[in-house]
């Protein structure tokens, strides 16, 4: 089955420690996204990367680092600059990148106390 | 900029008809719209792209007014199953092919 996976679904973090997400697909998608999802924001582009060894800042990539050494995996380290960490986390990726549908994984629910 | 959606919420009937809007203050190449339920990953309900056909499955359906930059997302018959919240996506083009959603519609099909 083709899709897309992250882990853990739940995370609990202390304040000041540095968290990574993962994000998998075996859709031999070229582009990968993670996006933050808070109450009644929709959701936001942390970063993107539309080829393997390359990445974009998206819209709030503060306090959040990334990397894209295989084509199936996109993972998202949450660092203790990040301001206000708590939130739920989704990565979805599409075959390209303009007017491509995207596929979103099942999302990771990160609390930081 | 993101998308502005209107209206936020909606409850309706089984069976009635609804309308979703979606504005932006860009010049758009495509736009997209999702549904999410609570708690689980946007699902893709279709795409418009600029020069493309209004498109529809089942009984959702949308269309996009380049001219306007607006895309218009349309419920029709509407079932239990519709509930959730519908978000759209634009992408600007040129070099910036980057997805930016809307805050969401919240939609209520009540029995």
């Amino acid at each position: 089955d083709g899709g897309i996976t992250q882990s853990p679904k739940y995370l609990f973090r202390k304040e000041g420690q540095n968290v990574t997400l993962s994000c998998e697909q075996n859709l031999n998608h070229d582009a990968m996204y993670w996006y933050r999802q808070d109450p009644g924001q929709g959701l936001r582009l942390i970063y993107y990367s539309q080829i393997v060894n390359d990445f974009q800042k998206g819209d709030i990539a503060e306090g959040y680092s990334v990397s894209r050494e295989k084509k199936e995996s996109f993972p998202l380290t949450v660092t203790s600059a990040q301001k206000n960490p708590t939130a739920f986390y989704l990565c979805a990726s599409s075959m390209g990148t303009g007017g491509y549908e995207q596929y979103f994984g099942p999302g990771t629910r990160l609390t930081v106390t | 900029q993101q998308p502005v959606q209107s209206p936020q919420a909606v409850i309706l009937r089984e069976g009635e008809d609804a309308v979703i809007n979606c504005s932006s203050s860009k010049a758009l190449y495509s736009v997209h719209w999702y549904r999410q339920k609570h708690g689980e990953a946007p699902v893709f309900l279709m795409i418009l792209l600029k020069g493309g056909e209004q498109k529809g499955h089942d009984k959702i359906s949308a269309s996009f007014n380049e001219k306007k930059q607006q895309s218009s997302l349309y419920l029709t018959a509407s079932q239990l199953s519709y509930s959730g919240t519908y978000f759209c996506g634009t992408e600007s083009g040129g070099s910036n092919y980057k997805l930016t959603f809307g805050k969401g519609t919240l939609l209520t099909v009540n029995p």
